[in-house]
């Protein structure tokens, strides 16, 4: 079945730790997206990048990196100069910028303490 | 920076009644797409509709229609006959900026 996997659902880490969200398409994509989500926030963008090793920032990318080795591939780092790190992450993908039609996986729920 | 905005924060319908839910956007451009995301507890973002601004015509799927008002920049939701699963968080979405609103919380009371 072609989709997207975010790994792990839950994630938990302390402060002052880096920690690297996965995601992974198999839709043959090549746009790809990263979004925080906040309680009565919507999604935000983080980073999104429309071709391998290729990548422009979001709304809110301070405290976040990625990259792209492979069009399959899509991580986002969360390091330790993020302030406010917990939250929900998404990750989505598209045919490429210009399909604008997203498809979603299933998030990462990060809670740091 | 354009904006998406739903206004109404929390919506209840009636089991097998009628909903609409709100959403205004602001873009200079001509040609864009319109969408609605359904968000369940699971918490899995599922597209509901699509609409292309250059299309007239207003996008249906089965129970779910747009009021697609290009001018005003507004683009409605409507839920027909609504049914237990369709209580969800709703968010629409312009995503030629990738951008979207804040979402509507759908209460169904069966």
């Amino acid at each position: 079945d072609g989709g997207i996997t975010q790994s792990p659902k839950y994630l938990f880490r302390k402060e002052g730790q880096n920690v690297t969200l996965s995601c992974e398409q198999n839709l043959n994509h090549d746009a790809m997206y990263w979004y925080r989500q906040d309680p009565g926030q919507g999604l935000r963008l983080i980073y999104y990048s429309q071709i391998v090793n290729d990548f422009q920032k979001g709304d809110i990318a301070e405290g976040y990196s990625v990259s792209r080795e492979k069009k399959e591939s899509f991580p986002l780092t969360v390091t330790s100069a993020q302030k406010n790190p917990t939250a929900f992450y998404l990750c989505a993908s598209s045919i490429d910028l210009t399909a604008y039609e997203q498809y979603f996986g299933p998030g990462t729920r990060l809670t740091v303490t | 920076a354009q904006t998406v905005t739903q206004s109404q924060p929390e919506m209840s319908v009636q089991e097998a009644e009628t909903v609409t839910l709100s959403c205004t956007y602001d873009t200079s451009e001509s040609d864009y797409y319109l969408f609605w995301y359904k968000q369940p507890p699971s918490r899995q973002m599922i597209l509901v509709i699509r609409q292309e601004a250059y299309k007239q015509q207003n996008a249906t799927e089965n129970r779910f229609s747009v009021n697609f008002q290009k001018a005003a920049k507004s683009f409605s939701l409507k839920i027909s006959d609504s049914q237990l699963g369709d209580a969800a968080m709703y968010f629409c979405a312009y995503l030629n900026d990738m951008r979207f609103g804040a979402g509507t919380r759908l209460t169904v009371k069966p």
